[in-house]
């Protein structure tokens, strides 16, 4: 089992939808977890920090389900501009506080 | 804010040259620096770690003889790429932690830079 797993997508949906990501990790006991945001031929940008009370930024909420082992991102509103990856990234425990990051979900939002 | 730069932003080179790439942070002093390499439509593969000052803890199957790395500063680390291959074109993208910055974990991410062996 991977690390870190995600729905590669593509997900297409229309401005003004509301989509929603999944991503398992096999790592109990992983304490850190992140959404990042990539566009096409960039870096990865952080898009939020995942707690363990879930957390809203504007359109943005984010869920983490350690019971289940997967985190969760809902956007609303959906605008062209969140066309996107979206990675999924989880801390390995152990030295160095390393991350792992996810294959990302492919988003595509049409006008 | 927290910003990383990279140079150069690409290059192209021929089979069998070495490669540096340099990855600085501008504003901060950075405790911990990552190297990745990502492949199109793949994610992004941590190749090695790096603190200032020690060796490079490098990931399983990165060779640490052909990745050479070197982290002499708290705001630089260099990874150059020796006898480079085809194979090793790719998009190398380094990042840097700090305890001052960010959330517990949160790594910032330089530019990237898209390396082409001929």
């Amino acid at each position: 089992r991977k690390e870190v797993e995600q729905d590669p997508g593509p997900f297409n949906v229309p401005e003004g939808a509301t989509v929603a990501f999944n991503c398992t990790y096999s790592n109990s006991a992983s304490q850190s977890f992140f959404w990042y945001r990539q566009d096409c031929r960039k870096e990865p940008k952080l898009l939020m920090s995942v707690y363990s009370s879930g957390n809203e930024d504007g359109r943005f909420t984010a869920q983490l389900n350690r019971a289940s082992q997967y985190i969760s991102l809902l956007i609303r509103d959906s605008k062209l501009s969140d066309s996107a990856t979206y990675l999924c990234v989880v801390n390995s425990p152990g030295g160095y506080q390393k991350v792992t990051f996810g294959t990302g979900t492919k988003l595509q939002v049409i006008p | 804010g927290a910003v990383v730069s990279q140079h150069p932003s690409w290059v192209i080179c021929k089979s069998g040259t070495s490669v540096k790439i340099e990855c600085r942070s501008l504003d901060f002093q950075a405790t911990t620096m990552f190297w990745y390499r990502q492949f199109p439509k793949q994610s992004l593969m941590l190749m090695a770690t790096s603190n200032e000052g020690s060796k490079a803890t490098y990931e399983q199957g990165v060779e640490k003889d052909k990745f050479l790395i070197n982290h002499a500063s708290l705001t630089l680390s260099t990874l150059t790429v020796t006898s480079a291959h085809p194979e090793d074109s790719s998009f190398y993208i380094c990042s840097a932690k700090s305890s001052g910055k960010g959330t517990y974990n949160e790594q910032f991410f330089g530019p990237g830079t898209r390396l082409t062996v001929l």
